[in-house]
């Protein structure tokens, strides 16, 4: 059973560049959410999908855009970006329940990208 | 504002011995609260979690616990071995926020170290 996969692992941008990221949901999870990790610090929401719209958004600009596809998969899109991008991106994924509150979210193991 | 605190940036624990790993919340909306370690180059395992109706919850030789009335749960490790040396985040969603997503609010880590 394959768990959540990000891709790519490593990536070095320009200030001023557009970068895209990719997540795959573990099986039989169908909601996609974004983190983003500055050193030394925990996880920042950034945005989450749950059939194929975005849900729940955080404290990031509009810079920050996302797509899920129907297969649940996902992508983090950063237009313009900047020094202070520079981070660990982090996808998890979860599954539905209705009714309950036993949601866990699992995570990949991250991009990490430079902003030079 | 940090609405999850974790105000030990680092912990060393003797091998076998109990590691306590701590974390005080703000937001009394939280009620379902998890923990996660992480490795170096690996993105957060899902250790276990709590929700609001109980005050403790236990799996193998993690336990932990929640009190309410003073916003404070704490993670047992007993005993510590080696291989738990990592970063470790507590984590807070509100059941019933205002949106509908499932927002998890992290803590900036506590990194234990166990030693032989």
């Amino acid at each position: 059973d394959a768990g959540v996969t990000q891709s790519p692992t490593h990536l070095i941008k320009t200030r001023g560049q557009q970068v895209t990221l990719r997540c795959s949901p573990k099986s039989g999870h169908d909601t996609v959410s974004w983190y983003q990790q500055a050193l030394g610090q925990g996880p920042q929401f950034i945005f989450q999908y749950y059939e194929e719209e975005e849900r729940q958004r955080g404290n990031f600009p509009d810079r920050f855009s996302g797509h899920q596809f129907p297969n649940y998969s996902s992508e983090l899109n950063v237009n313009a970006l900047l020094l202070g991008d520079s981070a660990l991106y982090l996808c998890a994924s979860s599954r539905q329940y209705e009714g309950t509150d036993q949601e866990t979210q699992y995570f990949g193991p991250g991009t990490r990208l430079l902003v030079l | 504002d940090q609405q999850v605190k974790q105000n030990s940036p680092s912990l060393s624990v003797q091998e076998g011995r109990i590691s306590i790993l701590n974390c005080d919340y703000t937001n009394s909306m939280f009620d379902y609260f998890l923990w996660y370690k992480k490795y170096p180059a690996e993105g957060p395992t899902f250790l276990i979690s709590i929700s609001s109706i109980k005050d403790k919850n236990e799996d193998g030789r993690f336990t932990v616990f929640l009190n309410k009335s003073a916003k404070h749960l704490s993670l047992h490790i007993v005993p510590s071995q080696p291989g738990d040396s990592a970063v470790y985040f507590c984590a807070a969603r509100s059941l019933y926020s205002d949106n509908y997503g499932q927002n998890f609010v992290f803590g900036p880590g506590t990194r234990l170290s166990v030693l032989p």
